[in-house]
């Protein structure tokens, strides 16, 4: 079965600092989407970015970038210089099959940055 | 993506009541999904809204419950029935889309019940 973990609960650091969300999965499938949403207090779930399995190249987007690796099963996320606008709960997914019909969603980091 | 709408975007209803909860995508779409975020949770996944025919439901929910309409490609609704306290959360409806390699489900902005 699958399963995600995101052990952090709640972080909280000060604008511009650089913060670290981490996710570790389990899976038995060797194709898989590993996603990162992002659920600002508005309630809206906006999604971030989608890796496949198959590709463990990082990527970064502006401020934000991610590690996956498929070693240590995790995929993390980092989001450099921190704004107030980024306080918000990040959620981790995984689907596997190579279909993202099946979510299944960590518990959620809740991020506060303080100005 | 998609623009992804929902009505209402929060209610307060009266225990016993039923809620109508209806999800709008700007293009057609084959498939969609309803979930359910109780208070501080994750998300919880209760149907997938199959277009012609009944909702696929996951384990823990039945359509007496959360009947689920899907009348074209573009539109579904998810009805609350019977509400409790326990009914109060966040609903979303999501959407599966094909990009680049690979899907992603794109959501709603969410409807915000609260049962009193």
């Amino acid at each position: 079965a699958q399963k995600v973990t995101q052990a952090q609960t709640e972080i909280s650091v000060v604008e511009k600092e650089d913060v670290t969300l981490d996710c570790v999965y389990e899976t038995r499938d060797t194709t898989y989407y590993l996603f990162w949403y992002k659920q600002p207090p508005s309630g809206e779930l906006v999604f971030l970015i989608r890796r496949n399995s198959f590709d463990e190249q990082n990527e970064i987007s502006g401020r934000y970038s991610w590690n996956f690796q498929k070693s240590t099963s995790s995929f993390n996320f980092t989001i450099t210089a921190s704004q107030v606008v980024d306080s918000a709960v990040y959620f981790c997914a995984l689907s596997e099959a190579g279909s993202a019909r099946q979510l299944t969603f960590g518990s959620g980091t809740q991020l506060t940055v303080l100005p | 993506s998609a623009v992804i709408s929902q009505k209402p975007s929060r209610d307060i209803c009266q225990r016993g009541t039923s809620l109508t909860i209806q999800c709008q995508v700007d293009s057609q779409v084959t498939m969609m999904f309803w979930y359910r975020q109780q208070p501080g949770q994750s998300l919880t996944l209760i149907a997938t809204a199959n277009q012609g025919s009944e909702a696929t439901y996951e384990s823990g929910f039945v359509i007496d419950k959360f009947p689920i309409s899907r009348p074209n490609l573009t539109f579904s609704t998810l009805t609350v029935s019977n509400m409790s306290p326990e009914d109060s959360s966040i609903y979303l409806c999501s959407v599966l889309l094909s990009a680049g390699v690979g899907e992603t489900q794109y959501f709603g902005p969410g409807t915000r019940l609260l049962v009193l």
